[in-house]
């Protein structure tokens, strides 16, 4: 099957620190990539869509200039928490997908970040 | 305004009975619609999908029906194992995109 992986699994970090999150699709080639973000007892939310060689689309309320994604190949996407606060604490998922399989993402095991 | 409304917020059956947990969408534009099982601080795992096409699939232990007129589908269990013990999300997907919506989940509890 599919699989995508992430790392780190968990990182804890300081206030105004930046941190980077990869999503990597290790046995197939993805052209879209999704990263979503879960907050406690709550649903995912999707962040934002990117595809390879593009900019991303960020969901409405999402900011673009906090949360840098990019997708410079068709196994990688990587996800930067810039300037990062306490608030934006939370699990972060990617999932991916093939171009064929329409709907049919596979996600990552999720990125715990705690910002002190 | 939460198009994909899963609410039973939790949900516990005894091991070998069924499972039956709800979905409710508003937009009539979701045309695909997939169940995923979800252990803590890990990613979700797909389990079955369906499209707009039919109003039931089958994978083993797992049935979903849809119900296009009520806007509701939902993911039958059955027998019920202490190991699907986990948290259960609808998603739905419209026409001409590949964005999935999530609801908000129902933990079950499967107990011997």
């Amino acid at each position: 099957g599919a699989v995508v992986s992430q790392h780190p699994s968990w990182v804890i970090c300081k206030s105004g620190t930046s941190v980077k999150i990869e999503c990597r699709s290790l046995d197939f080639q993805a052209t879209t990539m999704f990263w979503y973000r879960q907050f406690p007892k709550q649903s995912l939310m999707l962040m934002a869509t990117s595809n390879e060689g593009s900019k991303a689309t960020y969901e409405q309320g999402v900011e673009k200039d906090k949360f840098l994604i990019n997708h410079a190949s068709l196994t990688l996407s990587t996800l930067t928490v810039t300037s990062a606060h306490p608030e934006d604490s939370s699990f972060y998922i990617c999932s991916a997908s093939e171009e064929v399989l329409r709907n049919e993402q596979f996600f990552g095991p999720g990125t715990r970040l705690t910002v002190l | 305004d939460q198009q994909v409304k899963q609410n039973s917020p939790s949900l516990s059956v005894q091991e070998g009975r069924i499972s039956i947990l709800n979905c409710d969408y508003t937009n009539s534009m979701f045309d695909y619609f997939l169940w995923y099982k979800k252990y803590p601080a890990e990613g979700p795992t797909f389990l079955i999908s369906i499209s707009s096409i039919k109003d039931k699939n089958e994978d083993g232990r797992f049935t979903v029906f849809l119900n296009k007129s009520a806007k509701h589908l939902s993911l039958h269990i059955v027998p019920s194992q202490p190991g699907d013990s986990a948290v259960y999300f609808c998603a739905a997907s419209a026409v001409n995109t590949d964005k999935l919506i999530f609801g908000t989940g129902t933990r079950l509890q499967v107990f011997p």
